[in-house]
């Protein structure tokens, strides 16, 4: 069946630091491939999104490019604010599914 | 666009007992979905409506559990005779129908805590 694979947390960064979470996933057909995040007391809500291999989805300095070939979609962020402090899921649709598969999450804390 | 409202927020019940959950999706949304994320975890599928249909079911959604979508606006999800492995946090979200799941992204509600003593 489908799995997604994250990166264990907490990661902690300093502000301006240069942010990777790793993400693998297993899958049967062709999925798209999400990353949802959940700030503290907030629901979850979609940070950025890539639907075929090499595509670069990106959204608030935010970004992550879909590879096939290692089966990864790997999130970076150049420069770290106090304010992306938050929980960070890989998520994938399968070919034909509507459900979202999720990673177990990975908590960023920022230091100032 | 209110968002995804569930309620109640929290909900502490006796082993045994049954519990309903509400979920109002945002209005012009036709799909609903329920989740489970317990501690340290991502959410786990449950099941999903299309309007009033209920189109797919996951394993984990035992005898015990039913969801509702009657007039394909809120939804209930009842628990019955519940367990202490019943407590975790139930998410609703909601979406446009599109012509793949990737033009159309979740909205999350807050979630309904349920713990089971």
């Amino acid at each position: 069946g489908d799995s997604v694979t994250q990166m264990e947390g907490p990661v902690t960064l300093s502000e301006e630091a240069f942010l990777t979470i790793n993400c693998t996933y297993t899958a049967t057909g062709y999925p798209s491939l999400f990353w949802y995040v959940q700030y503290p007391g907030e629901g979850l809500q979609l940070l950025l999104k890539a639907t075929k291999a090499d595509d670069k989805g990106s959204n608030k300095g935010f970004e992550a490019t879909y590879r096939k070939e290692t089966t990864s979609f790997h999130l970076e962020k150049g420069s770290v604010q106090v304010s992306d402090s938050a929980v960070y899921f890989c998520a994938l649709t399968d070919t034909g599914r509507r459900a979202l598969t999720f990673g177990s999450g990975t908590r960023l804390q920022v230091q100032p | 666009d209110t968002g995804v409202s569930q309620n109640p927020r929290h909900k502490i019940t006796k082993r045994g007992q049954n519990v309903t959950f509400r979920c109002d999706p945002i209005s012009e949304h036709n799909r609903l979905y329920w989740y489970r994320q317990t501690l340290g975890q991502g959410p786990e599928f449950l099941t999903y409506f299309q309007n009033e249909a209920q189109l797919e079911k996951s394993r984990l959604l035992s005898d015990r559990f039913s969801a509702e979508r009657p007039k394909g606006s809120f939804s209930t999800l009842e628990i019955q005779r519940t367990e202490q492995g019943d407590s975790a946090m139930y998410l609703c979200a909601s979406s446009l129908t599109g012509v793949a799941s990737y033009n159309s992204p979740l909205h999350f509600g807050n979630g309904t805590r349920l713990t089971v003593t």
